[in-house]
C-alpha cells in the first residue's frame, strides 16, 4: 500500500448508528487531517494532528470524534449524525517542516458518507 | 472575511488550450495552490506558487499576482483525462488553507 488509504470507501448509516472511518498513511508525515467536502462547496478543515496531537478542532460538532492513536492511523469516530452530515471524508496527511515551505497535503479517495 | 472565487463550471475542447481563474481575499499570504481531483478520487498537488509569476510544468502552468490577488491554472493541449475539479488555496498569515469551490472541467471531443 502506498499513499494514504481511506476505509470504508462508502457508508451508510442510520441517525442513531456508531460507526468509524479509517485513514492510513504510508508515507511517513508527521501530521494528518480531516476534511468535509460538500458537493459545490470549499473543503471544510475539521481536524488536524501533528505529531499525533490534537492542534487544531474547528468547531466540529461533538457527534463527530477523531482518534489518533500514532503517526500513521487517524480515525473518525460518528455518532448520531444528522443528514446534513452526508458528505465525503477526506484524510490527507503532509509532513510539516516548521519552516515556510509550501505544505503539500496528500489525500486519500475519502469515505462517501450517507446518514439516511 | 477571506473568500476565493473561482468558477464553478467551464467546458473546453481536446486539443485547446483553457485557464481556469482564481481570486483570493485573505488576511495574509503564503502561497497558492492547486489540485486536481477526478470524479471519485483523491485530490492530487498540481502545483505551488509564492512569488509571482509564471511556473510551467510540462502542459500544465500556474501564474501568480499577488498585488491582484489572482491566479490561473493554464491547461494546453488538452485531453479527454484531463475532465475533472481543479480546486484552488491559499495559505494565510497563519498558514491556514483557505479552499475555493473548485471548478468542474468538461473536457469535449
Amino acid at each position: 500500500e502506498t499513499g494514504v488509504t481511506q476505509t470504508p470507501r462508502h457508508l451508510v448509516m442510520g441517525m442513531t448508528n456508531k460507526k468509524s472511518l479509517k485513514c492510513e498513511q504510508h508515507l511517513g508525515h508527521n501530521a494528518m487531517y480531516w476534511y468535509k467536502q460538500s458537493a459545490k462547496k470549499p473543503l471544510e478543515l475539521m481536524f488536524v494532528y501533528s505529531l499525533e496531537e490534537r492542534v487544531e478542532n474547528n468547531s466540529v460538532p461533538s457527534r463527530f470524534s477523531p482518534e489518533c492513536p500514532n503517526s500513521s492511523h487517524l480515525f473518525l469516530h460518528l455518532h448520531t449524525l444528522q443528514p446534513e452530515d452526508s458528505a465525503l471524508y477526506l484524510c490527507a496527511s503532509s509532513q510539516l517542516s516548521g519552516g515556510d515551505g509550501a505544505n503539500v497535503l496528500t489525500f486519500g479517495a475519502g469515505s462517501r458518507l450517507t446518514v439516511l | 472575511g477571506q473568500n476565493i472565487d473561482q468558477p464553478t463550471e467551464m467546458t473546453a475542447t481536446e486539443g485547446a488550450i483553457v485557464q481556469i481563474n482564481c481570486t483570493y481575499q485573505t488576511s495574509g499570504f503564503n502561497g497558492l495552490f492547486w489540485y486536481q481531483q477526478h470524479a471519485g478520487e483523491a485530490p492530487t498537488f498540481l502545483s505551488y506558487n509564492v512569488l509571482d509569476g509564471l511556473e510551467e510544468k510540462g502542459r500544465f502552468s500556474s501564474f501568480l499576482s499577488r498585488s491582484k490577488g489572482y491566479s490561473y491554472l493554464l491547461l494546453k493541449e488538452l485531453q479527454m483525462k484531463d475532465s475533472a475539479s481543479y480546486l484552488c488555496a491559499v495559505m494565510d498569515s497563519n498558514y491556514q488553507l483557505i479552499w475555493g469551490a473548485g471548478t468542474k472541467l468538461i473536457i469535449k471531443p
